[in-house]
């Protein structure tokens, strides 16, 4: 059974800090990996998504990078801003024996002071 | 616009009257997928479905029911709530199931007293 886990749970930067966000899966057999934000009572909003076959993805100040091999994926931010204060996500796609399932990591909550 | 709409977006019922979360995407996705979001829980997958008449259980399916009769539609269906049930749902699609960029619904949080 696959199973995510993000460390840390919990992040506190001051803003314009450069940070990682880490995501570790325990079944290489993915199709790919996705992470997500999601503010208070609100719901998830899609950031990158990267396939198995690649190595990372970039999407303005954030960058991802997924080793599946080592089953691990990390999301950078660049020159955090207190509008980043969120929860952050990852999903793993599973293939193999678990095809079709996405399995969520806890989540990292994240806050940026300004 | 592209979206996923879920609904009802709040509601509170008793324990034991049957309900039906709706569920409608108009992106012509193949994958659809139901949710449930707990503390300390995290998002866990409840059905799942590839195509029309194609569903599958995830990894809290109990006292779930799914049907996909039409590829823009997935309700879920509590048959006979239990408090333990109590939570907030999220429907989530996806172009199709390997390469697909997942997208969320706003969420239903359900209580059951």
């Amino acid at each position: 059974k696959q199973e995510v886990t993000q460390i840390p749970a919990a992040l506190s930067v001051p803003e314009g800090e450069n940070l990682v966000l880490n995501c570790s899966f325990t079944d290489s057999a993915i199709y790919n990996l996705q992470w997500f934000r999601q503010d208070p009572g609100k719901g998830l909003t899609s950031l990158l998504l990267i396939q198995s076959s690649q190595r990372e993805q970039t999407s303005g100040r954030l960058n991802a990078s997924l080793d599946k091999s080592s089953g691990r994926s990390t999301l950078y931010i660049a020159a955090s801003q207190p509008g980043d204060s969120a929860t952050y996500l990852c999903a793993v796609r599973s293939g193999g024996t678990s095809y079709g399932k996405l399995t969520f990591g806890q989540g990292t909550i994240l806050t940026v002071h300004p | 616009e592209a979206q996923v709409t879920q609904n009802p977006r709040y509601l509170i019922t008793v324990t034991g009257k049957k309900l039906t979360v709706t569920c409608s995407q108009n992106m012509n996705h193949e994958y659809m997928s139901w949710y449930r979001q707990d503390p300390g829980l995290g998002l866990r997958q409840i059905y799942y479905s590839m195509n029309v008449e194609v569903t599958d259980k995830g990894d809290v399916p109990e006292g779930y029911k799914v049907s996909r009769k039409e590829k823009r539609n997935f309700p879920l269906i509590l048959e006979s709530p239990s408090p333990n049930q109590t939570s907030l749902y999220f429907c989530a699609s996806s172009l199709d199931l390997t390469a697909g960029e997942l997208f969320f619904g706003e969420g239903s949080r359900l209580t059951v007293l």
